[in-house]
C-alpha cells in the first residue's frame, strides 16, 4: 500500500519568514495530494490540494508543488503569521470516484511573533 | 452550510465496555469515511461507505470494530470490549464526487476523543 513520509516533524520560524514542508510517497499510481491544517482540539481542515496533472498550485500565501518523477510534493507558506501555527498533514490517494487518504505523520509549525 | 459533526466530542470509558461514536456528514454527501488518529500521528483509514454499504472496511483493526450507515446519512462506529489501545481521536469525513470535475474532496469533522481507562 501507499506510504507517505513527511519532514520535518517540527518547524519553528519567525513571523514573516517562509516555511516549507516536504512529503514523499511510494505508490506511483497516487495522483491526488491534499494538505490539511489541524489546530489543537479540532479536525483537519483542507487548505490546498494538487492533482497530478499540474506541477504547482497557489492560493494567496500558500503554494504546493509536485514532482511526480521523484514522488515528492511540498507545501510552501510565505509571510507566515502566528495564526499559521498548527500541525500540517500531507496526504496521498489514487483519485477516482472515491478514495481513501494515506497521511504523513504531520509537521508542527510554530510561528513566533 | 453546516459541516461534518461528531458526537460525543469526548468519551471516557472503562476497559471492556462498549462505545458508539456518531457522525453526521454534510448534507448530500454520499461518501463517508472513518479515520483514527493516535497521539502525534496522522489519521489512519478505518472504513468508508458509499451510500448505505461499506465499500471498504480494510482498515478496521479487528472484529471488535464495526460501523453502520443504515440510511445513507448518519453513521455510527461501534467498538466492543474496548481496550486501552483503542484510545485515540476518531475522525469522520464526508465527500461528494463531482462528475464534471472528476474529483472528490474529503471534509473532516472535529473528531471524538476516546479515552479507555
Amino acid at each position: 500500500g501507499e506510504n507517505v513520509e513527511q519532514h520535518p516533524s517540527t518547524l519553528s520560524v519567525q513571523e514573516g519568514d517562509s516555511a516549507v514542508i516536504k512529503c514523499t510517497y511510494s505508490d506511483s499510481a497516487s495522483n491526488y495530494f491534499p494538505w490539511y491544517k489541524q489546530e489543537l482540539g479540532k479536525g483537519p481542515q483542507l487548505i490546498i490540494d494538487i492533482r497530478s496533472n499540474v506541477g504547482e498550485k497557489k492560493d494567496q500565501r500558500i503554494a504546493v508543488t509536485l514532482n511526480k518523477t521523484a514522488k515528492h510534493f511540498s507545501l510552501h507558506i510565505t509571510e507566515t503569521q502566528p495564526e499559521d501555527s498548527a500541525v500540517y498533514f500531507c496526504a496521498a490517494s489514487i483519485s477516482g470516484r472515491y478514495s481513501t487518504l494515506t497521511f504523513g505523520k504531520g509537521t508542527m509549525l510554530l510561528v513566533s511573533p | 452550510g453546516a459541516g461534518v459533526s461528531q458526537t460525543p466530542s469526548n468519551k471516557v470509558t472503562e476497559k471492556g465496555k462498549y462505545v458508539e461514536l456518531r457522525c453526521d456528514p454534510i448534507s448530500g454527501h454520499t461518501a463517508l469515511y472513518w479515520y483514527r488518529q493516535s497521539l502525534g500521528q496522522g489519521p489512519e483509514f478505518l472504513i468508508y461507505f458509499q451510500g448505505t454499504g461499506a465499500a471498504d472496511d480494510s482498515g478496521l483493526p479487528n472484529d471488535r470494530f464495526f460501523a453502520v450507515r443504515p440510511e445513507g446519512s448518519v453513521s455510527t462506529l461501534k467498538i466492543q470490549r474496548t481496550e486501552r489501545g483503542d484510545s485515540a481521536v476518531y475522525l469522520c469525513a464526508s465527500s461528494l464526487y463531482s462528475p464534471t470535475a472528476g474529483e472528490e474532496t474529503q471534509y473532516f469533522g472535529p473528531g471524538t476523543r476516546l479515552l479507555v481507562l
